[in-house]
């Protein structure tokens, strides 16, 4: 089974801090994507990448940067948390084919990083 | 841009009572349709999905949609719904012009006794 693995369950951090969401994958998948999901708004796309050291802005990439240095590894880098970046955070990975859509990999999720920022 | 409306936040249906998940989306092209399930504390899994062929797909634990595509529609529907089917169910379709799949606002499905 694919295991799509975010580093922290919950996690408290104050304004203005750096914060650093970690995701890990072990399916050799080549496409990565970081989700957030809030209340009544489903799921939205902050940033994905199709390889190492590529990344592509999703709908919604500001206040929020990438990182992927390894094929397994899709880290997501708040530069100054704000109170309006609390949200439960998704990763996903799936394998790359004609396009990122790939209609024939689904996509596979982890459980999720719930941030609170104070 | 393609778009997806899930009609109803909150659905509540009795244990064996006909679950129906209503999406409606928007596409000026023939689109990929997918229903995903979201557990209580856990990431997002997929149901069942549709890309060409067979109008009616069918999925894990007794789940099934019909593509109608006069409708624009990908409702979901389960003939008799388990206390194990609580959960947040997401539709999503892909949207060819940007490459980039595009989430319903979900549906709580509640189940009760």
């Amino acid at each position: 089974d694919v295991k799509v693995t975010q580093s922290s369950r919950y996690l408290v951090k104050r304004t203005g801090e750096k914060v650093f969401l970690e995701c890990v994958q072990d399916m050799d998948h080549e496409n990565m994507f970081w989700y957030r999901q809030d209340p009544g708004l489903g799921l939205r796309l902050i940033y994905f990448s199709y390889d190492v050291k590529m990344k592509e802005k999703g709908d919604i990439p500001e206040g929020y940067s990438v990182s992927r240095e390894k094929k397994e590894r899709f880290s997501l880098i708040l530069e100054s948390a704000s109170t309006n970046q609390t949200s439960m955070y998704l990763c996903a990975s799936s394998f790359l084919q004609s396009s990122v859509t790939n209609y024939n990999s689904p996509l596979h999720f982890g459980n999720g990083t719930r941030l609170t920022v104070t | 841009a393609q778009s997806v409306t899930q009609l109803g936040s909150h659905v509540s249906v009795s244990e064996g009572a006909l679950v129906l998940l209503r999406c409606n989306y928007s596409s000026s092209v023939p689109p990929y349709l997918f229903w995903y399930v979201q557990y209580p504390n856990q990431g997002l899994q997929l149901l069942l999905k549709y890309t060409t062929g067979a109008t009616l797909v069918k999925g894990i634990n007794g789940f099934e949609a019909e593509f109608k595509k006069s409708e624009t529609s990908f409702h979901l529907t389960k003939p008799s719904a388990h206390m194990s089917d609580a959960a947040e169910y997401f539709c999503a379709v892909s949207d060819q012009s940007t490459d980039k799949l595009i989430f319903g606002t979900g549906t709580r499905l509640q189940v009760f006794p």
